[in-house]
């Protein structure tokens, strides 16, 4: 089956650091890739879709310029958070749809925690 | 954009019960519906899926009703066991963008 893998499975940084998030499809191409984040209790909130080879698509209410993402190859998308702060602290999951089935794939997921 | 209700939040049954959820979504470009389960600090797992042509489809004791009409679809699950607690959310996925847009989620405790 589709495997998607996120590194790192968890991170702690200090307020104002910058955090990476690697997402990759390891077993098929991905042209597009999804990030959402959830918070405690609460469901997945999509965050943006992720375009290899061109800028990102970000939903309403989510900046930007403070979540970075990055679609360098068919295969791997970056989400980084600039300038974290306390309430950025999440879970971030990314996920990934191999061409020709409707079903996502969802990698495992990266706890971030800002102090 | 898409909205998707799930109802209820929260959901105590009995082990061997039935147990129900339901939702609705409101924009007809969306086609797919799946359906996860998760388990504390772990990714959502597909459990069952239904596509807009079909109308109720079944594995073992999961099955999902879809009503394109009325935007509703449903999961039911018979004979639950304790492994059954969880969180489940609904989805609904456009043709138009592939974008995944989830209900809140319901808490199933299943009670021994």
């Amino acid at each position: 089956g589709a495997v998607v893998s996120q590194h790192p499975s968890w991170v702690i940084c200090k307020s104002g650091t910058s955090v990476k998030i690697e997402c990759r499809s390891l077993d098929f191409q991905a042209t597009t890739m999804f990030w959402y984040r959830q918070f405690p209790k609460q469901s997945l909130m999509l965050m943006a879709t992720s375009n290899e080879g061109s800028k990102a698509t970000y939903e309403q209410g989510v900046e930007k310029d403070k979540f970075l993402i990055n679609h360098a190859s068919l295969t791997l998308s970056t989400l980084t958070v600039t300038s974290a702060h306390p309430e950025d602290s999440s879970f971030y999951i990314c996920s990934a749809r191999p061409s020709g089935v409707e079903t996502q794939y969802f990698g495992p997921g990266t706890r971030l925690l800002v102090l | 954009g898409e909205n998707v209700e799930q109802h209820p939040s929260t959901l105590s049954v009995q082990e061997g019960d039935s147990a129900v959820i339901k939702c609705t979504y409101s924009d007809s470009a969306s086609n797919y519906f799946p359906w996860y389960k998760q388990e504390l600090g772990k990714r959502p797992q597909l459990i069952i899926d239904i596509r807009s042509n079909v109308g109720e489809k079944k594995d073992q004791r999961i099955a999902v009703t879809l009503n394109k009409t009325a935007k509703h679809f449903s999961l039911h699950i018979t004979e639950t066991q304790p492994e059954d607690s969880a969180v489940y959310f609904c989805a609904a996925q456009s043709y138009r963008d592939d974008k995944i847009i989830f209900g809140k989620g319901t808490r199933l405790h299943i009670l021994p």
